[in-house]
C-alpha cells in the first residue's frame, strides 16, 4: 500500500451533513496537507498541519493528527453540494531534504446531494 | 498574480508524435513539480526541480519522457515518442521551499490516439 492512503475511497452525503474522510501514512513526517481537486481542474491547497500540532481549525474544516497511529482526518462540517470535490492528503515526509517533495494519497471522492 | 500556467490545455495527437507540455510557475517560487494523473494510477510524481535543478527524475515512467527547466520562469516535459498509455492528465506545480504549499496548474489532458 502507499503512503498516504484516505479511506473511504468514496462518500456520498446530504447538504448540511458532516463529512469525514481519514488518511493513513507510513513514515515520519513533516507535516501532513489536505487537498482539494473538482472535476477537471488542479488540486488546491486546503490546510496543513504540522507533526508538533493535533488539531488545526479553518471555516468549516477541521483536521486532526495523530503521528503515533500516523493518521490523519479531515472533517467538512455543514457541507454543501459545492464541496462536491475530490479529498487528497499529501504528507511532507521527515529525513533529508525534500524541497517541498510532497506524496499524495489516492483520494476520496465526496459527493454532496442537495 | 496569474498563478500556475499550463500550455497546452488540451493536447490530442497520434502515437508516435513527439509532444511537449510547457509550465510557467508562480514568480519567485524554486521549486517544481510535474505529475500524471490517471483514474487507474491517481496521481504519480514523475520529476521535480529545485532552483532550476532536477533533483529526482525516479517517477519518469521510461526514456520516452523528459524535462527540462532553463530558467526559473519556464519548464517543459516532453515525450517522444508517444504511446496511448501516456493519455493523461499532467499538472504543474509550483512551490516556495519552506513554505511547502504546493500550487497546482489547471493541468494539459493529453489524448495519444
Amino acid at each position: 500500500s502507499q503512503q498516504g492512503e484516505e479511506d473511504p475511497q468514496a462518500l456520498s452525503i446530504q447538504e448540511g451533513e458532516n463529512a469525514t474522510m481519514n488518511c493513513s501514512y507510513k513514515t515520519s513526517i513533516n507535516n501532513l496537507q489536505w487537498y482539494r481537486q473538482n472535476s477537471g481542474r488542479g488540486l488546491v491547497h486546503l490546510i496543513l498541519i504540522r507533526s508538533n500540532e493535533r488539531e488545526k481549525h479553518s471555516g468549516r474544516l477541521r483536521v486532526t493528527l495523530d503521528t503515533s497511529k500516523k493518521s490523519s482526518s479531515l472533517l467538512i462540517t455543514a457541507s454543501r453540494a459545492a464541496d462536491t470535490a475530490s479529498y487528497f492528503c499529501a504528507t511532507d515526509d521527515a529525513g533529508g531534504t525534500s524541497y517541498g517533495k510532497l506524496t499524495f494519497g489516492q483520494g476520496t471522492i465526496l459527493t454532496v446531494h442537495p | 498574480d496569474a498563478g500556475v500556467i499550463q500550455s497546452p490545455r488540451h493536447e490530442v495527437t497520434e502515437m508516435g508524435q513527439e509532444v511537449t507540455l510547457r509550465c510557467k510557475p508562480i514568480s519567485g517560487h524554486n521549486s517544481l513539480f510535474w505529475y500524471r494523473q490517471t483514474m487507474m494510477r491517481g496521481l504519480e510524481l514523475l520529476i521535480y526541480f529545485n532552483n532550476n535543478v532536477p533533483i529526482d527524475d525516479s517517477g519518469m515512467p521510461e526514456d520516452r519522457f523528459s524535462a527540462k527547466m532553463p530558467n526559473a520562469s519556464f519548464s517543459t516535459l516532453k515525450i517522444q515518442p508517444s504511446e496511448p498509455r501516456d493519455s493523461a492528465v499532467y499538472f504543474c506545480a509550483s512551490s516556495f521551499h519552506g513554505l511547502n504549499e504546493q500550487f497546482f496548474g489547471p493541468g494539459t489532458r493529453l489524448t495519444v490516439l
